[in-house]
């Protein structure tokens, strides 16, 4: 069983829809939760960067940590087009600083 | 800030060659790590290196190793090239910030490097 496990996708969603992406994992260590957006042939890009339990918000998007369920979740308001793209979640423990363990990620397509 | 940089951006080798990677991290950043993306198997973390030592590895053979210099930038190496080497290098930087005692540590990716083995 994977450390990370993503709903694996894809996702197709109409333009202004809500989106909700999510992650469980297996480790209690894992304090830091990120997630990335990669586009084709690109690298991942950092979108959120959560430490332990809580929400974040930043313009559109939402990451929310319930430590308690493993669970970890990334919500997209008013989807564009220029959102599709994969969506990866990762996750590190405080003392492997370099070291992020990553689903396997959720390809998004939001269509105009 | 220039963000991270990798060369070369794509590669062709045969089975049994060896290829050398290199990756420039974000200015200030100490931490170079390393991971390979295939579809099969998603990111995979390689290595992390810091202060030119080598911090983390994966579980990865020997034929997989790296390196970091005085100037935080790096390099990794396959030997004995396999059919299943193939796929996107990627590197990342980030850097220490502590704050309340907690580390800041937000990695920042690469491009990539595409490699084909055939």
């Amino acid at each position: 069983q994977k450390e990370v496990e993503q709903d694996p996708g894809p996702l197709s969603v109409p333009e202004g829809a809500i989106v909700s992406l999510n992650c469980t994992y297996s480790n209690s260590a894992f304090q830091y939760f990120m997630w990335y957006r990669q586009y084709s042939r690109k690298g991942p890009e950092l979108l959120m960067y959560t430490y332990s339990s809580g929400n974040k918000e930043d313009g559109r998007f939402t990451a929310q940590v319930d430590k308690s369920s493993k669970y970890i979740s990334l919500f997209i308001r008013d989807s564009q087009p220029s959102d599709s793209a994969t969506y990866l979640c990762a996750m590190r423990r405080q003392t492997n600083a370099g070291k992020s363990t990553f689903g396997d990620g959720t390809t998004l397509t939001v269509k105009p | 800030k220039a963000g991270v940089t990798q060369t070369p951006r794509y590669l062709i080798k045969t089975r049994g060659q060896q290829v050398t990677l290199s990756c420039s991290p974000i200015s200030g950043h100490r931490s170079v790590s390393w991971y390979q993306q295939t579809p099969g198997q998603g990111l995979q973390f390689l290595f992390e290196y810091f202060s030119e030592t080598q911090r983390n590895k994966g579980n990865f053979p020997g034929r997989f190793s790296g390196r970091q210099f005085s100037n935080s930038r790096s390099e990794m190496n396959v030997s004995t090239l396999e059919l299943g080497d193939s796929a996107l290098y990627l590197c990342a930087s980030s850097s220490p910030i502590g704050t309340s005692g907690r580390q800041g540590n937000e990695q920042f990716f690469g491009p990539g490097t595409r490699l084909t083995v055939l």
